[in-house]
């Protein structure tokens, strides 16, 4: 079954205390990237990478870091977390034929993050 | 830059009632528009699509129409379902970028 897989789903921490969220999907796709969902705002894209070794920052990069050394996983790093980075996080995928125009993105089911 | 823009919700509507969400775009050149829909506790799901002008997109039911003087792609469908209960985000991707820039959303609660 073609799928993108989060991991964890809900997380609470504390502030300061260094995690990375997991994202990993089987299709082989080019193209993947992290958003965030807070309410009043949709969705806002923090970063994305187009293949290995390519990554570049969305609309709201601050804070965070990503790693694309697979094609397959796209983890998402927060070093010192905040309480404003409490939010709704999916990561999301695509192959790529030409630009985006014609290709269906593919979304995990999303990670809770609580930071106190 | 890029931007979506829906309307507001929540949109409360009992069902076989007939669903309007709007949404209208800003973008340089010809954009292709997809509506995704997110059900509780779910991720997105893409809902349907259309990557040029009058090209009508449909899915489940649902319908929107790619209208470029009115820089608009509202979604429709003629009789809601309790299941249709979700939220539903316009986005646009525009030629040559790998990036859906997104609307904020709108909640759908469908009664029985």
């Amino acid at each position: 079954e073609a799928q993108v897989t989060q991991n964890p789903r809900y997380l609470i921490t504390v502030t300061g205390k260094k995690l990375t969220v997991t994202c990993s999907q089987n299709m082989n796709h080019e193209y993947m990237s992290w958003y965030r969902q807070d309410p009043g705002l949709g969705l806002r894209q923090i970063y994305y990478s187009m293949n290995v070794e390519v990554t570049d920052k969305g609309d709201v990069p601050e804070g965070y870091k990503v790693s694309r050394k697979e094609k397959r996983n796209f983890p998402l790093i927060l070093e010192s977390p905040s309480p404003n980075q409490t939010s709704l996080y999916f990561c999301a995928s695509s192959s790529r034929q030409g630009a985006l125009l014609n290709t269906e993105a593919f979304f995990g089911q999303g990670t809770r993050l609580t930071v106190v | 830059g890029d931007s979506v823009t829906q309307m507001e919700g929540p949109v409360t509507l009992s069902e076989e009632a007939f669903l309007t969400i709007n949404c209208t775009y800003t973008a340089t050149g010809y954009p292709s528009l997809f509506w995704y829909v997110q059900y509780p506790g779910e991720g997105l799901q893409l809902l349907l699509k259309a990557t040029k002008a009058d090209d009508k997109g449909s899915n489940k039911g649902f319908e929107a129409t790619y209208r470029k003087e009115t820089t608009s792609f509202h979604l429709e469908k003629g009789s809601v379902q309790v299941s249709d209960s979700a939220v539903y985000f316009c986005a646009l991707a525009r030629s040559g970028y790998s990036t859906l820039t997104f609307g904020k959303g709108t909640m759908l609660l469908v009664s029985p």
